[in-house]
């Protein structure tokens, strides 16, 4: 079965620089989640999209931006990197349907190190 | 806020032994409750879910029963092996009406069976 596809799954950035991290969700779900996990931590929600749209945000830096795209997969731009975003990036994508979401599928993450 | 509290790891144990993770919760509404397990430099995969009270989900040998009265969701397996060694991640989702359904973790419990 698809899964969730994450790009790039490394990648490292120099400080203040910027980084566009991608996430394809499974064919046919229309929400997709961003959480961060940083190292040894449990995973922080970030924002979500429901067809097209925002539909929550968490503990998102001023510095992130994020979209959905007509296609459904969206992106995560992180401008002025600092050390503290290294960490793991996950997209996660549900169905949503009249009783709400379905159980989340996780990709396999983007490890974002910052030197 | 919503939260979630597990037991603390690391947890090691020998191959056939009996597995238990605890897992409570606080919640302001009525809460889907999942055990996601992250294995070494994967992602997250889901292990099994509840969505109401006396649920109980089940995978692999893994059981895990939604108890409101004590508002539990604690991870059992009668006899564990080698392969199941990972962090697990216990996690509700807890939606305000018409809110996104973002996913809040535990610390996680890493556990190392050995042979």
């Amino acid at each position: 079965a698809a899964g969730v596809i994450q790009s790039p799954r490394h990648l490292i950035k120099e400080k203040r620089e910027t980084a566009t991290l991608k996430c394809y969700p499974i064919p046919r779900h229309d929400t997709v989640y961003w959480y961060q996990q940083g190292p040894g931590q449990d995973p922080q929600f970030l924002i979500s999209f429901y067809e097209k749209m925002q539909s929550d945000k968490g503990s998102i830096p001023d510095r992130f931006s994020a979209q959905q795209f007509s296609d459904y997969h969206s992106e995560l731009n992180m401008s002025s990197l600092e050390l503290g975003d290294s960490a793991l990036y996950f997209c996660a994508s549900s169905s949503t349907g009249t009783s709400g979401s379905d159980t989340q599928y996780f990709g396999p993450g983007t490890r974002l190190t910052v030197l | 806020g919503d939260s979630v509290t597990q037991m603390e790891g690391p947890v090691t144990l020998s191959e056939e032994a009996f597995l238990t993770i605890n897992c409570t919760y606080t919640a302001t509404g009525y809460p889907s409750l999942f055990w996601y397990v992250q294995y070494p430099g994967e992602g997250l995969q889901l292990l099994l879910k509840a969505t109401k009270a006396d649920d109980k989900g089940s995978n692999k040998g893994f059981e895990a029963t939604y108890r409101k009265e004590t508002t539990s969701f604690h991870l059992e397996k009668g006899s564990v092996q080698v392969s199941d060694s990972a962090v697990y991640f216990c996690a509700l989702s807890d939606p305000p009406q018409g809110g996104s359904e973002k996913l809040v973790f535990g610390k996680g419990t890493k556990l190392t069976v050995n042979p």
